[in-house]
């Protein structure tokens, strides 16, 4: 059972262009969506996340937008350039295992310059 | 250290063989979390360390798979007569809130099952 659903699985954008990655959720109780970014051959860090109070969040050229009635977030990437290539996974967490993220299987993007 | 040590790195075994791979967590984070990522498929959780007990280890694939935690600080995940489907990175993230707090991953430890 997969509970978070991520696309598209790749991702080529021209750089300036804007990135935008899609997750579905089917759990309810999931109250925590955070963002994690991977370069190669490093382990994945946070890059953003939202509680379900707000419907956006901000944060330079990284962008969350939450739908919380279509269990579905995703995320913006302003003026993508190239360092911005990475593997993207969006994640969930909450209710009685609300210390467990749940990850997509992410989503690699290349910005070209 | 700084951040979230793993070793070894890479680590090329053959079927059948038990392997160890450790786990050194950022000083103070009391959550210690092991995943598996596969090509395409994602980070799979395996197991959920408060303390040095896991109250969570549902997501070991088979009984091959153990982990244990000592002092509340290092982890080790051992996995014993190695399969070729075992064949996958494995991270290791610590965190000091057990609750929807930030994971610190460290870089992996990538498994290769000849």
């Amino acid at each position: 059972q997969q509970q978070v659903k991520q696309s598209p699985q790749s991702l080529i954008v021209q750089k300036g262009g804007i990135s935008i990655i899609n997750c579905a959720y089917e759990n309810t109780a999931f109250d925590y969506f955070p963002w994690y970014q991977q370069f190669p051959g490093k382990g994945p860090a946070l890059l953003i996340a939202i509680r379900p109070d707000v419907s956006e969040k901000k944060e330079g050229r990284f962008t969350i937008s939450f739908n919380k009635s279509a269990k579905q977030f995703s995320l913006h990437i302003m003026d993508s350039q190239p360092g911005d290539s990475a593997t993207y996974f969006c994640a969930a967490s909450g209710g009685g295992s609300n210390y467990k993220l749940t990850f997509g299987k992410g989503t690699l993007l290349t910005v070209n310059p | 250290g700084a951040g979230v040590s793993q070793s070894p790195s890479n680590k090329v075994t053959e079927k059948g063989k038990d392997v160890e791979l450790r786990c050194d967590p950022i000083s103070g984070h009391t959550a210690l979390y092991w995943y598996r990522q596969s090509l395409g498929q994602g980070l799979e959780f395996l197991i959920y360390f408060q303390g040095n007990s896991a109250p969570d280890k549902s997501g070991l694939p088979s009984d091959r798979f153990s982990a244990e935690r000592t002092g509340g600080s290092v982890s080790t995940l051992t996995i014993q007569r190695t399969q070729q489907e075992d064949s996958a990175v494995y991270l290791c993230a610590s965190s000091w809130l057990p609750q929807g707090g930030e994971l610190f991953f460290g870089e992996g430890s990538r498994l290769t099952v000849l």
